[in-house]
């Protein structure tokens, strides 16, 4: 089945600092998500990507869908305390079966 | 505006007992449902998803079913838990622009 492979797995950074994380996919997905768990709740959906070469922003927050369709990053600038958390991506392969697809999560832990 | 609830929020149960987590969604009519199961430190996995009332389609084979008795209402069950069925146990529903997830139920099984 089709797998989503999210590098890192874990990133330990500074407050201030610009965090980048990706995901990288086998196969074609139409549409790519990132979201944000914080422990002990749901995932929310930072933001959502639907064309090839889409690059979209969310306040600090900045993704991009690849232009193979096989892969997206997230970017966070100047990182903040409230930024911790496990982020996630999620794809979606077919039009109208909206079955997602997640990477396995970036851990971010912001040093103060 | 539309809103999933999730309950209960935590859960503590023996192996061998049966379990019922509930999920209702509130303002779309006919919405996709899905269960989702977190290991610890862990991605999401896909069970369940349905489409429509008494619509279930399973992901992978295991201990748990579920089942879609009214519109906007999605129980996972299970008849007998083990404890390899402890995690974080999360509803959504779908749309068009992704997913809308429930707040979890995090179940131990000891």
């Amino acid at each position: 089945g089709q797998q989503l492979n999210q590098s890192p797995q874990s990133m330990f950074i500074q407050e201030g600092e610009d965090v980048s994380m990706n995901c990288t996919s086998s196969s074609i997905f139409n549409t790519w998500l990132w979201y944000k768990q914080e422990p002990g709740e749901g995932p929310v959906l930072l933001i959502a990507l639907y064309k090839a070469g889409e690059l979209t922003s969310n306040g600090r927050l900045t993704a991009q869908f690849g232009i193979t369709r096989k892969d997206s990053f997230l970017n966070i600038s100047a990182s903040i305390p409230s930024d911790v958390g496990i982020y996630f991506c999620a794809g979606i392969s077919n039009f109208g079966n909206e079955k997602l697809t997640f990477g396995t999560g970036t851990r971010l832990t912001i040093i103060p | 505006s539309q809103t999933i609830h999730q309950w209960p929020a935590t859960l503590v149960q023996p192996v061998g007992s049966p379990l019922s987590l509930e999920c209702t969604v509130e303002g779309t009519s006919n919405p996709n449902l899905y269960w989702y199961r977190q290991a610890a430190g862990r991605g999401l996995q896909l069970l369940f998803y349905s489409v429509g009332i008494g619509q279930i389609s399973s992901e992978v084979p295991q201990n748990l079913s579920a089942s879609r008795p009214q519109d906007r209402q999605f129980i996972l069950s299970s008849k007998k838990l083990l404890l390899s069925d402890s995690g974080f146990y999360l509803c959504a529903w779908g749309q068009g622009n992704g997913y809308t997830f429930g707040s979890g139920t995090r179940l131990t099984v000891v």
